[in-house]
């Protein structure tokens, strides 16, 4: 079956501009978390979608990072006049849904450099 | 802000050798989660522990969830080339299952 699907899986861009980081959740799955993770390191959480709720927008670093998710499936992740260090794979991640020890399924991730 | 430290940050080893990864905090956790990832790759679940003390078991490898619920240990025996990776350790608080993630740990196994 289909897995986390995430697009571009590269991104270079340059200081000051714009981007967008698309996911694909897995089909049914009502939780949905964006993640950042710098240089091999340990995962850090950005924002959170369950279902038609407010998201969990407590970890975004900064107001020029945001995030949607249209009709419960894809999101976007925008990061405005990005900065180096916004460089980081950015990891989109779905669970059936939020409850306590359940598992969260992983795309590959999209690997941003801000030149 | 939760932290949740591991230790070592890089482990190389060669196959067969045993191997003990430490994850703590000073933040009590409902329930712990490990992972391991893979080059281009994200996070796959390894187990979750949920009660503190619990230790669980997965063919060579087995984790425990510490009494107090601040720290986990995994443990590897006999570790082999395929055991190579990023391994992850995540607290989770609340209702809303958001991960916060360790520090990672980097393991290498050579022949």
């Amino acid at each position: 079956g289909a897995g986390v699907s995430q697009s571009p899986s590269n991104k270079v861009t340059e200081k000051g501009k714009d981007v967008e980081l698309r996911c694909d959740p897995i089909s049914g799955h009502t939780a949905l978390y964006w993640y950042r993770q710098s240089l091999g390191q340990g995962l850090e959480f950005l924002i959170y979608f369950q279902g038609n709720s407010a998201p969990d927008k407590s970890g975004l670093p900064s107001d020029r990072f945001s995030a949607e998710r249209t009709g419960g499936s894809v999101s976007t992740l925008t990061i405005q006049r990005t900065q180096q260090e916004d460089s980081a794979v950015y990891l989109c991640a779905s669970s059936p849904r939020a409850q306590i020890g359940n598992e969260q399924f992983f795309g590959p991730g999209t690997r941003l450099t801000v030149l | 802000t939760q932290l949740l430290e591991q230790s070592p940050q890089f482990l190389s080893i060669q196959e067969g050798e045993n191997l003990t990864v430490y994850c703590n905090s000073s933040s009590v956790f409902s329930s712990l989660q490990w992972y391991r990832q893979e080059p281009g790759e994200g996070p796959v679940l390894l187990v979750t522990v949920v009660t503190g003390g619990e230790v669980k078991k997965l063919k060579r490898l087995t984790f425990q969830f510490g009494d107090a619920r601040k720290d986990s240990s995994l443990h590897i025996t006999a570790a082999q080339p395929g055991d190579t990776g990023l391994y992850l350790c995540a607290g989770i608080t609340g209702t809303a299952s958001k991960l916060t993630f360790g520090t990672g740990t980097r393991l290498q196994v050579t022949l």
